[in-house]
């Protein structure tokens, strides 16, 4: 990807609620990933998940899902059962060898 | 599960030394890179490195920035006049295949002083 744009520098959620984050991107590539990248304190980066832009089926992993709109150049994260440890910087990033990230968003989670 | 390490974890320098940022990839991949992160920042690409050589290297890897893999396991990113703008987050990264996801190592927090 190009250019990768997270529009919301902070979102917050309850405890056991859902949360989406949003990500859209740019990229000329016709082969290319999309990833939610989690970011605690510490500042390791921590793979959440990866979507293939070739699969149409949007990829899932536990609680955490994606809404992959390849037409809208489109890669939502969504939250389910948001959990206090979930509370976090969120990264979304794509390319096809080199990772192009957004600016992220600050997830709260309130007890 | 195999990781990234990376070393040291914090390093403090003086502005105008040389620093070199350690970084042990996982051990069947081919391909490596270098980030930054600046304090409240966003994740920054700075180089790939394939088959022995630089494969892509972005703006920010000036002159001053080097990176060489010395003995088939350690991967290594030399900063060789560093300045106050260089105190970020480093964080080394690979991928068995360039498609494929990368995975991160801790980071390393350079502060230049």
């Amino acid at each position: 990807a190009q250019t990768v744009t997270q529009s919301q520098p902070e979102m917050s959620v309850q405890e056991a609620e859902t949360v989406t984050l949003s990500c859209t991107y740019d990229t000329s590539e016709s082969d290319y990933y999309l990833f939610w990248y989690k970011q605690p304190p510490s500042r390791q980066m921590i793979l959440v998940i990866r979507q293939e832009a070739y699969k149409q089926q949007n990829a899932t992993e536990n609680r955490f899902s994606v809404n992959f709109q390849k037409a809208a150049k489109s890669f939502s994260l969504k939250i389910s059962d948001s959990q206090l440890g979930d509370a976090a910087m969120y990264f979304c990033a794509g390319g096809s060898e080199k990772l192009v990230f957004g600016k992220g968003t600050k997830l709260t989670v309130n007890p | 599960e195999p990781e990234v390490t990376q070393t040291p974890s914090h390093q403090v320098t003086q502005m105008g030394q040389e620093v070199i940022l350690r970084c042990v990839p996982i051990s069947n991949h081919l391909y490596f890179y270098w980030y930054r992160q600046i304090l409240g920042q966003k994740v920054e690409f700075l180089v790939s490195f394939y088959n022995n050589e630089i494969s892509e290297k972005s703006e920010i890897f000036d002159d001053q920035f080097s990176v060489e893999r010395p003995d088939g396991s350690n991967f290594t990113l030399k900063i060789r006049s560093t300045k106050l703008e260089d105190s970020a987050m480093y964080f080394c990264a690979s991928s068995q295949d360039r498609l494929l996801e990368a995975f991160f190592g801790q980071g390393t927090r350079l502060t230049v002083v």
